[in-house]
């Protein structure tokens, strides 16, 4: 498997349901994100997380917690989700800051959540 | 925090046309200008960037342009083919030393090329 993997890539739960979201990379990047993408906004990042230390909380809801056990691994947990949290959730990752940055970012396929 | 405006929200053009999408920043500060394409039921790409020190980067059919004065980008395509046909984001950053990763988006541009 190369590039930016992401899984499952379709999930459909309750409210009161705990699930999690995994994304892996596989280019020996140093920096991972969680990107929110919902047909009335455009791609709304949600954390950031460089060398597995989050550098970005963008003001998101406590319901989303996010995990970067290393550089190549990130998850996002999910609970008591409400039905407009329902959308695409991407996962990206580059090599940034330090010696051969390029800035990049690579996307996952994606997640397609819908909340019931 | 940065704002990233884009228009227009839909373009349509005939095959062989130009294109044009423009983006305006907030942040004066913003110095790296990417354009992510996204065709439908894939993920977004990287087609071109830009950095604040120049003015302008060409690469084949599509080219980008910078006005650091008045805070606006543009994405130009020219000679579309209908597989050009997809949703364009363009981005702004600040880039540089300890600074990392948050890219703020436009709202996307739907761009259709009629054979």
């Amino acid at each position: 498997e190369t590039g930016v993997t992401q899984t499952p890539r379709h999930l459909v739960m309750g409210m009161t349901n705990k699930k999690s979201l995994k994304c892996e990379q596989h280019l020996g990047h140093n920096a991972m994100y969680w990107y929110k993408q919902s047909a009335k906004k455009p791609l709304e990042l949600m954390f950031v997380y460089n060398f597995k230390e989050q550098t970005e909380n963008n003001s998101v809801p406590s319901r989303f917690s996010p995990e970067c056990p290393n550089s190549s691994h990130l998850f996002l947990h999910l609970h008591t989700l409400q039905p407009e949290d329902s959308a695409l959730y991407l996962c990206a990752s580059s090599q940034d800051g330090g010696q051969g940055r390029t800035y990049e970012q690579y996307f996952g396929p994606g997640t397609r959540l819908t909340v019931t | 925090g940065e704002n990233v405006e884009q228009h227009p929200s839909t373009l349509s053009v005939q095959e062989g046309d130009s294109a044009v999408i423009k983006c305006t920043y907030s942040d004066s500060a913003s110095n790296y200008f990417p354009w992510y394409k996204q065709e439908l039921g894939k993920r977004p790409q990287l087609i071109i960037d830009i950095r604040s020190n120049v003015g302008e980067k060409k690469d084949q059919r599509i080219a980008v342009t910078l006005n650091k004065t008045a805070k606006h980008f543009s994405l130009h395509i020219t000679e579309t083919q209908p597989e050009d046909s997809a949703v364009y984001f363009c981005a702004a950053s600040i880039r540089g030393g300890t600074s990392y990763g948050k890219l703020t988006f436009g709202q996307g541009t739907i761009l259709t090329v009629h054979p």
